[in-house]
């Protein structure tokens, strides 16, 4: 079956150091790739998104993601976080022409000062 | 603004009462979802709908249906809640299941 693993369920960071959050999936084939951030309180909005072309996409907020196919991750990474990052951060992944988005379990960053 | 609407926010309800949760998208979207979220699980999907009258099972379609009879509403009907359909229940839509989902602000669902 189709799975998308994030290795970490909560991340502790503090204010200004770098950051990786680790996604894995559980097929090499044809993926289309998202990292979705959710807030407090809030609903999901895109971070970044890889669908083609360089395998490392940059997205909003100074966050990027590498895509590594032999791997099969795609690890979302920041050099410096803020306070403001604090939030639930998901993995999603469609497998090629499928009509489906799976998503991780999700992984909490918390930044602390 | 472009946006995903649901209605309620938040509903406490028992068991075996029929409810729906609307959803609606102002961005002439021809992909809609569902999805719950439960800690530690992340969001499963429950049904989604490539186009009006077009709809499919998600991973976790038990206990619910949908329909799309219009290209901007996509409801959630529960016909017989349960306690473990107690969640957090998001409703998306994208141009087409490749590209951006929006994500609505969710909705709160207790069954006791």
């Amino acid at each position: 079956a189709q799975s998308v693993t994030q290795l970490d369920s909560q991340v502790p960071v503090f204010e200004e150091a770098p950051v990786e959050l680790r996604c894995n999936y559980s097929s090499s084939v044809s993926v289309y790739l998202f990292w979705y951030v959710q807030y407090p309180n809030q609903g999901l909005q895109l971070l970044l998104k890889y669908l083609s072309g360089s395998t490392l996409v940059k997205g909003i907020n100074g966050f990027e993601a590498e895509f590594n196919k032999s791997q099969t991750s795609f690890h979302l990474r920041k050099p410096s976080v803020h306070i403001s990052d604090t939030a639930e951060y998901f993995c999603a992944v469609r497998w090629g022409y499928g009509n489906k988005l799976v998503f991780g379990a999700g992984t909490i960053l918390r930044v602390k000062s | 603004e472009a946006q995903v609407t649901q209605n309620p926010r938040y509903l406490i309800t028992v068991t075996g009462k029929k409810l729906t949760v609307t959803c609606s998208q102002n961005m002439n979207h021809e992909y809609m979802s569902w999805y719950r979220q439960d800690p530690g699980l992340g969001l499963r999907q429950i049904y989604y709908s490539m186009n009006v009258e077009v709809t499919d099972k998600g991973d976790v379609p038990e206990g619910y249906k949908v329909s799309r009879k219009e290209k901007r509403n996509f409801p959630l009907i529960l016909e017989s809640p349960s306690p473990n359909q107690t969640s957090l229940y998001f409703c998306a839509s994208s141009q087409n299941v490749a590209e951006t989902q929006y994500f609505g602000p969710g909705t709160r669902l207790l069954v006791l």
